[in-house]
Order: structure tokens, then sequence, then C-alpha cells
């Protein structure tokens, strides 16, 4: 089984509709972390979390909200789709003080039409 | 982080051992060197990292130069799964109280061909 999981796999939405992306991971880990990749423009860090009650915004958090349930689990919202946050969104998860290696989930691709 | 650059493709023989270069002749004495690859569209997946002597797990071998400012990545046998861009980057270990995006350059496309 994938250490790192994230549903839905594929996503298509409204703009103006709220939308929620999952990532689970059974690795241990206490960091987590989720980024956004588009063509051309690389691996764009969101939001990321030390722990269940740590959340930082990363480069690009306007637009999103994350909750952090557990942890093992850390899930993005978008509150109102627009058509610029279509993009393939990758949870990734890291242990404490090796925050360099860092374990992806298979990504989730997100189209708001 | 200091500059990498690595060739834009390569091409090897399925079977054969892959060996993917890297530049980093700015790296600072407390820069890692950490290698990542990504299928297309699939998460992005850590491969091996290493400061200074070489390193060698599961997946791969880290070879670093003496002066730290060229490292290369050895797949010993390669197969066709493995075709993915290699990414190489520097930084400094992270520490217990702040996190950093990763910054991937436009790495190596190494394709295995059958």
């Amino acid at each position: 089984d994938a250490d790192v999981t994230q549903t839905p796999r594929n996503r298509i939405t409204k703009t103006g509709k709220r939308i929620m992306l999952e990532c689970s991971q059974t690795k241990g880990h206490d960091r987590m972390y989720w980024y956004r990749q588009d063509p051309g423009l690389g691996l764009r860090l969101i939001y990321y979390s030390f722990d269940v009650k740590d959340i930082n915004k990363g480069e690009i958090s306007d637009g999103y909200s994350v909750s952090r349930q557990a942890q093992a689990k850390f899930s993005l919202s978008l509150e109102s789709a627009i058509p610029n946050q279509t993009a393939l969104y990758f949870c990734a998860t890291s242990d404490f003080g090796h925050g360099n290696e860092q374990y992806f989930g298979p990504g989730t691709r997100l189209t708001v039409t | 982080d200091a500059k990498t650059t690595q060739p834009t493709s390569m091409d090897c023989a399925e079977g054969r051992a892959a060996n993917l270069p890297c530049n980093h002749s700015t790296i600072s004495g407390n820069e890692y060197v950490y290698w990542y690859r990504q299928i297309h569209s699939q998460g992005p997946q850590y491969i091996i990292h290493g400061l200074k002597n070489n390193e060698t797990n599961e997946m791969a071998s880290l070879i670093i130069t003496e002066d730290r400012k060229s490292s290369t990545l050895i797949l010993p046998h390669a197969t066709l799964r493995d075709t993915a861009v290699y990414y190489c980057i520097v930084r400094d270990f992270i520490s217990s109280g702040s996190a950093r995006q990763l910054t991937f350059g436009s790495g190596t496309q190494l394709t295995v061909l059958p």
C-alpha cells in the first residue's frame, strides 16, 4: 500500500464551487505539505504543517485553506474554485529534522471550468 | 541554495548503468546534494542525498567529488520504469524550525531504451 495517498485522483469542478482534496499518510511523519504544479512553473508550496496544532502559509496560500485533522491527515480546500486553480496538486510528508527528504503522494489533477 | 547544472537529456540502454551528472560548483560547506525524480505527472520521488561521502541505498548510488563541486547519480541496472526527469538540488539541511518548498530546476530527462 502507498505511504502517501490522495483523494480524489482527478476532479473536474465548476467555478465558484467548494472542493476539498484529502491526503493521508502511514509514514508516521509529523510534517505535511501541499504543493501545486503547473507546466513550466515547477512545484509551489501552498501550506505546510509541522504538527496537528501548527499550520503555516507557503508561497501561494491565497484562495486555499487547510485542515490538519490528525497527524496522518491533511486536507486542502478551495473555498470558491477559479479556473487558474487548475493544476496538479501534490501532498508530501517529511520527518522531523529531514525537511529536504519529502515523500509525495500520487497527485490530484484538478480542473476548474 | 547553490545553483545546479544538469544535462537536458540522456539515453540509457535497459540493464545498463545510468550515470547522471550534476555540477554544483558554488556549493557551500553545509549544503547537501539531494536527488529526486519525477515520472510524468506522478509525484516527485526522493532518491538519495549526501554531504561528502559516497552514499548508496536500494535505489541508487551517489558519488560526490572530493571538492564537492559535482556529483553523479548512478542507477546500477536501469529499467524502463526508470524513465523520468531527474533533479539534483543543493540545500542546507533543514533545521527543526523551518520549512521551504523544494525547488526543482530543469532536471535531466532520462530515457531508458529497450
